[in-house]
């Protein structure tokens, strides 16, 4: 199957600093990729959705100047967490998903994910 | 908008025996795809099965079975031989057929998942 990879896998960072997160589709290229905050023991929350060369579209609630989202190429989008508080804490999930014509562009793949502590 | 329900919180099944979770959805859509996802405790989604609408047949992958009921607007999850390794939260996801970038048609719109537990 294709893989997502997500880096960093966890990350500690000061209340007020910045964290990028990177997720890289590895045998694939993504038009769409999409980004997931998911608290212990729920579903996965969409954030945003990005494509390729465009802005991305952020999900009702979710402070676009806060998690900016670059998807810059085909095969790369990430996530930066600005200004980052305590209640930024989260496990952050990609997902990537081929365009027509790759086979398995019906199918959202995922990384491994992302724990963020902001202390 | 469409919606998936899974109204199993946890479960539980022996080691080697079968075990079935639930999922319905709503849409007014005729073609869309179905997935079943599964995060164990390394907290990574790994896909164990998909279904497209327009098949009648039931998607299989070894001991993993599906059976979609479009009419009744249900998809469960069988788990034959259950392995310890199967413990994990599963998550019934749908997705609309519909092509175009951004908005809702491009969603994945997950359940609220269940909790497998596999008991040796």
């Amino acid at each position: 199957g294709a893989v997502v990879s997500q880096h960093p896998s966890w990350v500690i960072c000061k209340s007020g600093t910045s964290v990028k997160i990177e997720c890289r589709s590895l045998d694939f290229q993504a038009t769409t990729m999409f980004w997931y905050r998911q608290f212990p023991k729920q579903s996965l929350m969409l954030m945003a959705t990005s494509n390729e060369g465009s802005k991305a579209t952020y999900e009702q609630g979710v402070e676009k100047d806060k998690f900016l989202i670059n998807h810059a190429s085909l095969t790369l989008s990430t996530l930066t967490v600005t200004s980052a508080h305590p209640e930024d804490s989260s496990f952050y999930i990609c997902s990537a998903r081929a365009p027509p014509g790759q086979g398995i562009q019906e199918t959202q793949y995922f990384g491994p994910g992302t724990r963020l502590l902001v202390l | 908008a469409q919606t998936v329900t899974q109204s199993q919180p946890e479960m539980s099944v022996q080691e080697a025996e079968t075990v079935t979770l639930s999922c319905t959805y709503d849409t007014s859509e005729s073609d869309y795809y179905l997935f079943w996802y599964k995060q164990p405790p390394s907290r990574q989604m790994i896909l164990v099965i998909r279904q497209e609408a327009y098949k009648q047949q039931n998607a299989t992958e070894n001991r993993f079975s599906v059976n979609f009921q479009k009419a009744a607007k249900s998809f469960s999850l069988k788990i034959s031989d259950s392995q310890l390794g199967d413990a994990a939260m599963y998550f019934c996801a749908y997705r609309s057929a519909r092509l175009g970038y951004g908005g809702a048609t491009n969603k994945l719109i997950f359940g609220t998942g269940t909790l497998l537990a596999v008991q040796p």
